[in-house]
């Protein structure tokens, strides 16, 4: 059975970094063609993909928020750490980090259930 | 960025109608699309893979077509259980990129 879940503050400050933890169990990342991605969705709106880690450490972030974010793996503990600095009210949303497999060419086949991360002062 | 236009944005329908959503890409994205279903206060769900994949587990009754820049996610016979957001989502090249959404409703 795979599973993924999200961790981290529900409340940071503008200006702070956000640190999200993913722990995922039935698939292990040092398995060829999977990866671990994050996605987020603020309240009432579309769904934003921000980044994806691969099996071989291949990162890859989204344009308008590079300068912004980290992706970090650890196998041995099957988490994926997303960090993004200087957290502004308008990165309010849910964070979802979802799984891929190279079979499935970039889409996410299994989700965490999300955490609602507010920035506030 | 290639941009995701999804369309329409709403659609509200009686069981048992066809429901058809479109999702037109900017530029050719060959196969390279999904197509999930999203329930208020839930994770989305993937219903479709490469344009036509049925994702293990999903009801018969969703089926996807299309190739390029013009694509479509269709219902064959609405049940109560699907009404939800759906969204489309290109996976040609990053950025990632995702469709607006339609949102389903039941008459």
């Amino acid at each position: 059975q795979i599973t993924l879940k999200e961790s981290g503050p529900t409340v940071v400050k503008p200006t702070q970094t956000l640190t999200l933890t993913c722990t995922f169990s039935g698939f292990s990342l040092s398995t060829s063609g999977l990866g671990v991605g994050w996605i987020r969705q603020p309240p009432g709106k579309v769904l934003e993909w921000l980044a994806l880690i691969y099996w071989d450490d291949d990162k890859r972030y989204s344009p308008s928020l590079k300068n912004r974010l980290t992706l970090t793996k650890d196998t041995s503990k099957n988490q994926v750490v997303l960090t993004m600095t200087n957290m502004d009210p308008v990165d309010t949303a849910t964070y979802f980090c979802a799984r891929t497999d190279t079979e499935l060419w970039r889409v996410f086949d299994y989700w965490g259930q999300g955490t609602l991360v507010t920035v506030s002062s | 960025d290639i941009q995701m236009t999804q369309s329409p944005s709403s659609v509200s329908a009686s069981v048992g109608d066809r429901v058809t959503i479109t999702c037109r890409a900017s530029q050719d994205i060959s196969s390279s699309l999904g197509w999930y279903q999203q329930k208020p206060g839930k994770a989305p769900n993937l219903l479709i893979y490469l344009a036509s994949s049925v994702q293990s587990g999903v009801p018969s009754r969703f089926s996807g077509s299309g190739s390029g820049t013009d694509f479509t996610l269709t219902i064959s016979s609405l049940q109560p259980e699907d009404s939800a957001t759906y969204y489309c989502q290109q996976a040609n090249s990053f950025p990632l990129t995702f469709g607006g959404g339609t949102k389903v409703e039941i008459k």
